[in-house]
């Protein structure tokens, strides 16, 4: 199956600081999505991202599929930035429903 | 429009027991998603499901796991005699159809098996 990698997989930042998070996948994808685990456990979808660029806000967005690679860009951070970024993919064909998640990269931002 | 529903949000089960997890889509939904979160393992995939039909279990436990959505009222993942290592969070989603947009999550179910 796929193999997602995400690095840095902690980060530490003070308020107000930008970040750069990187997903890569082993294979070719056609769905791509960033979410957000905050410290109640919830599951906010950030992006719905295969390819191009998107942005929400404070945080955007970039997916080079022929590259492989997604990255995930939060500027002027907040302490409710918090929590874990996840990356998840779905190959190309009939099974792009079944996410593949990457293990994550747990940020902290400092007041 | 409320978004995806379940519950409870969290349970305690002693092992042996039975659990039973309910997911309401949102309105207009009618394909359904269960993950599983566990502590060292990330989320995962177990099952796909339309109304009255599983369309893509390779997810699942082989035994003591079962997952329905029923042509009325929510989807139920139902996990016979839980053991210590069930205890995860399982998380639902649903689209209106195979996905192609983003894919929004209920809050949880955080199992806990003493």
């Amino acid at each position: 199956g796929i193999q997602v990698e995400q690095s840095p997989p902690d980060l530490i930042l003070q308020e107000g600081a930008n970040s750069t998070l990187r997903c890569n996948f082993s294979d070719s994808v056609n769905n791509l999505q960033w979410f957000h685990q905050n410290p109640w456990g919830q599951l906010i979808n950030l992006f719905y991202i295969p390819s191009g660029t998107k942005q929400n806000g404070r945080l955007s967005a970039t997916t080079v599929a022929t590259e492989r690679y997604s990255l995930l860009y939060i500027s002027s951070s907040q302490t409710t930035d918090s929590g874990v970024y996840f990356c998840a993919v779905g190959g190309s064909g009939g099974s792009n429903y079944k996410l593949t998640f990457g293990k994550g990269t747990l940020l902290t931002v400092n007041p | 429009n409320a978004g995806v529903m379940q519950n409870p949000r969290h349970l305690v089960r002693r092992r042996g027991q039975e659990a039973r997890l309910r997911c309401s889509p949102m309105k207009g939904h009618s394909h359904v998603y269960w993950y599983r979160q566990l502590p060292e393992e990330g989320l995962k995939f177990m099952v796909y499901l339309q109304k009255e039909n599983i369309i893509d279990e390779s997810g699942m436990p082989k035994e003591r796991f079962s997952a329905e959505f029923p042509k009325e009222g929510p989807s139920i993942l139902r996990i016979q005699q839980v053991v210590r290592g069930d205890s995860a969070a399982y998380f639902c989603a649903s689209s209106p159809r195979n996905i192609r947009g983003k894919l929004l999550f209920g809050s949880g179910t955080q199992l806990s098996v003493l």
